[in-house]
């Protein structure tokens, strides 16, 4: 049973251009977790999903920034027109039910020239 | 605003030596923890939790310590080894909640 699994790993990006990062959970784990974690700082909290549903992402800047996790395949980060301050590893976790540890993956690496 | 604290930006420990990384928390109304684990270009690495109802949880060598009154928690790892370096993530949530809240880290390094 294979982890959590982001991809991609690395992703370099123009200011202006949009940014993907993916996300396939755990087998077996509906919740989804979006952290971001940027130089010298912990991880902060971005957006909670359940299959279909956002729970919530009051840690969601407003702009630019959307998250799905569809019926079917991995659940998306979306970034719109990036920027340089969105430079910073974005990790995803899962879990089976809200009361329990999250599983993370190895995160996405994101970079804005 | 910062609700889990983890004052101790680094911890460097002989091999063999006991580590003990700290965590404080502000919000009572937290009441499950956990510690992860992380190395460098990966993912953090569930380590060990533990319930507000319990005031201690062990998994071989590493054991954690819950104070509520304190609002602190602790993680001990005996013997420390060299395997052991990386950055320690504690993280707290209310269990009826939405999101794990985590502390800025501490780097442990486990000197040979």
């Amino acid at each position: 049973n294979a982890g959590v699994m982001q991809n991609p790993r690395h992703l370099v990006r123009r200011r202006g251009q949009e940014a993907r990062l993916r996300c396939s959970p755990m087998k077996g784990h509906s919740h989804v977790y979006w952290y971001r974690q940027l130089p010298e700082e912990g991880l902060k909290f971005m957006v909670y999903l359940q299959k279909e549903n956002i729970i919530d992402e009051s840690g969601m800047p407003k702009e630019r920034f959307s998250a799905e996790f569809p019926k079917e395949g991995p659940s998306i980060l979306r970034i719109q027109q990036v920027v340089r301050g969105d430079s910073a590893a974005y990790f995803c976790a899962s879990s089976g039910r809200v009361d329990t540890e999250a599983f993370f993956g190895q995160g996405t690496r994101l970079t804005v020239v | 605003d910062q609700q889990v604290k983890q004052n101790s930006p680094s911890l460097s420990v002989q091999e063999g030596r006991i580590s003990i990384l700290n965590c404080d928390y502000t919000n009572s109304m937290f009441d499950y923890f956990l510690w992860y684990k992380k190395y460098p270009a990966e993912g953090p690495t569930f380590l060990i939790s533990i319930s507000s109802i319990k005031d201690k949880n062990e998994d071989g060598r590493f054991t954690v310590f819950l104070n509520k009154s304190a609002k602190h928690l602790s993680l001990h790892i005996v013997p420390s080894q060299p395997g052991d370096s990386a950055v320690y993530f504690c993280a707290a949530s209310v269990l009826t909640g939405n999101q794990f809240y985590f502390g800025t880290g501490t780097s442990l390094t486990v000197i040979p």
